[in-house]
């Protein structure tokens, strides 16, 4: 079945760092979404992106939609320690069938 | 705050109880959506209901009975649950359903722990 593979994991990184995590998939889809998730908390929307290309930026991050149209990342500039959380990649197949990636939880050290 | 809110927050109950869950959103969406969030796996879509009507089942167990009374409420009837099925249940909303512009926002969701 359609599945997406978001990597890295999970990661530990030092405050001020940049962040970079991707999803990858061997489907098609015409939206991507990311998510963050705090401890507790439903996940909410950070990034949309509806074309094949293109780049959006929300405050400190940056997302874009993989011209293949198979994958998207998501960049975090500058980490803070309330980055923390998990993150979730979402995309839209043709369908509508909304397909989610497993998460990345990152971890910010002051 | 994201517009859509769920009741309870946390809920135990044990295998022969019955209880709802209750989602209510304020973004005047059509479709509403019921996961299921379990630790180490993606998201999981139980339900779809679009203008309260359920476009979408994922073989969802029948001791889990959605309601979608108005656009506006969703509800989620559990009886004789089963330990497995302790997560985290996600109500979100959107303006449509498989509109290729539309996303999702959803809830704080409801920590379900069956003993």
């Amino acid at each position: 079945g359609q599945q997406l593979n978001q990597s890295p994991q999970s990661m530990f990184i030092q405050e001020g760092e940049d962040v970079s995590m991707n999803c990858t998939s061997s489907s098609i889809f015409n939206t991507w979404l990311w998510y963050k998730q705090d401890p507790g908390e439903g996940p909410v929307l950070l990034i949309a992106l509806y074309k094949a290309g293109e780049l959006t930026s929300n405050g400190r991050l940056t997302a874009q939609f993989g011209i293949t149209r198979k994958d998207s990342f998501l960049n975090i500039s500058a980490s803070i320690p309330s980055d923390v959380g998990i993150y979730f990649c979402a995309g839209r197949l043709n369908t509508g069938k909304l397909i989610f990636g497993q998460g990345t939880t990152l971890q910010v050290k002051p | 705050e994201t517009g859509v809110t769920q009741t309870p927050r946390h809920l135990v109950m044990g295998m022969t109880n019955k209880k709802s869950l209750k989602c209510e959103q304020h973004l005047g969406h059509n479709a509403m959506y019921w996961y299921k969030q379990s630790a180490k796996k993606p998201l999981e879509l139980m339900f779809v209901y679009n203008f309260k009507e359920q476009t979408e089942n994922n073989s969802v167990p029948s001791r889990f009975s959605p309601e979608c009374p108005n656009s506006s409420h969703l509800f989620l009837h559990l009886h004789t649950l089963q330990p497995e099925d302790s997560a985290l249940y996600l109500c979100a909303s959107s303006r449509q359903v498989a509109g290729a512009v539309d996303t999702q926002y959803f809830g704080p969701g409801t920590r379900l722990t069956v003993l």
